[in-house]
């Protein structure tokens, strides 16, 4: 596709569960960004990668939250033992490499813990 | 690290009038600050963005002027259309490894 596309749109999971959400970014962009957004807020950082590896992972809140990127495309957003306080909707954004360029988010993945 | 304020949270205009969207940064190594524009249920988009080199930058309608000195960078819409209400966020960055956001304005554009 032409944008950074995530899937699914919207997952609601029990509490303590476990959950994947994925993205697929813009074809040829080597970053890739994971971020979360809290109702009436704006996107919080939580994990960047530079092709496979996770250049910067200072924005994981805990070790519930891991990322994957095994073959420099598309991305996993792992959360283990889910708590309520996880609800939120999680932005996935991509941009052509190292530096300062355009990063194009995809419409993310609304998460629901009940 | 970095820390951005957004100023005003709302922000209600005229048609045709313009609105101005005003943010604040405290980390003098930023040097690129994207502006994002984000309708309901969609992820943001980028609008403008502005590098440290430069002061101003202006795309038709819209335009980012940065002021390194006051460590402020501000949004300038003109002649506002209902299609641009939305909210809109601005960042700043120093290395492109993160985006630090404002908290976000909504806009609201009376017809």
């Amino acid at each position: 596709g032409a944008g950074v596309s995530q899937t699914p749109s919207n997952k609601v999971t029990e509490k303590g569960k476990y959950v994947e959400l994925r993205c697929d970014p813009i074809s040829g962009h080597t970053a890739l960004y994971w971020y979360r957004q809290s109702l009436g807020q704006g996107p919080e950082f939580l994990i960047y990668f530079q092709g496979t590896g996770a250049a910067d992972d200072s924005g994981l809140p805990n070790d519930r939250f891991f990322a994957v990127r095994p073959e420099g495309s598309v991305s996993t957003l792992k959360i283990q033992r889910t708590e309520r306080g996880d609800s939120a909707v999680y932005l996935c954004a991509s941009s052509l490499g190292r530096g300062l360029t355009e990063a194009f988010f995809g419409q993310g993945t609304r998460l629901t813990v009940v | 690290g970095e820390n951005v304020e957004q100023h005003p949270s709302t922000l209600s205009v005229q048609e045709g009038d313009s609105a101005v969207i005003k943010c604040t940064y405290s980390d003098s190594a930023s040097n690129y600050f994207p502006w994002y524009k984000q309708e309901l249920g969609k992820g943001p988009q980028l609008i403008i963005d502005i590098r440290s080199n430069v002061g101003e930058k202006k795309d038709q309608r819209i335009a980012v002027t940065l002021n390194k000195t006051a460590k402020h960078f501000s949004l300038h819409i003109t002649e506002t259309q209902p299609e641009d209400s939305a909210v809109y966020f601005c960042a700043a960055s120093d290395t492109g490894n993160q985006f630090y956001f404002g908290t976000g304005t909504s806009l609201t554009v009376i017809p």
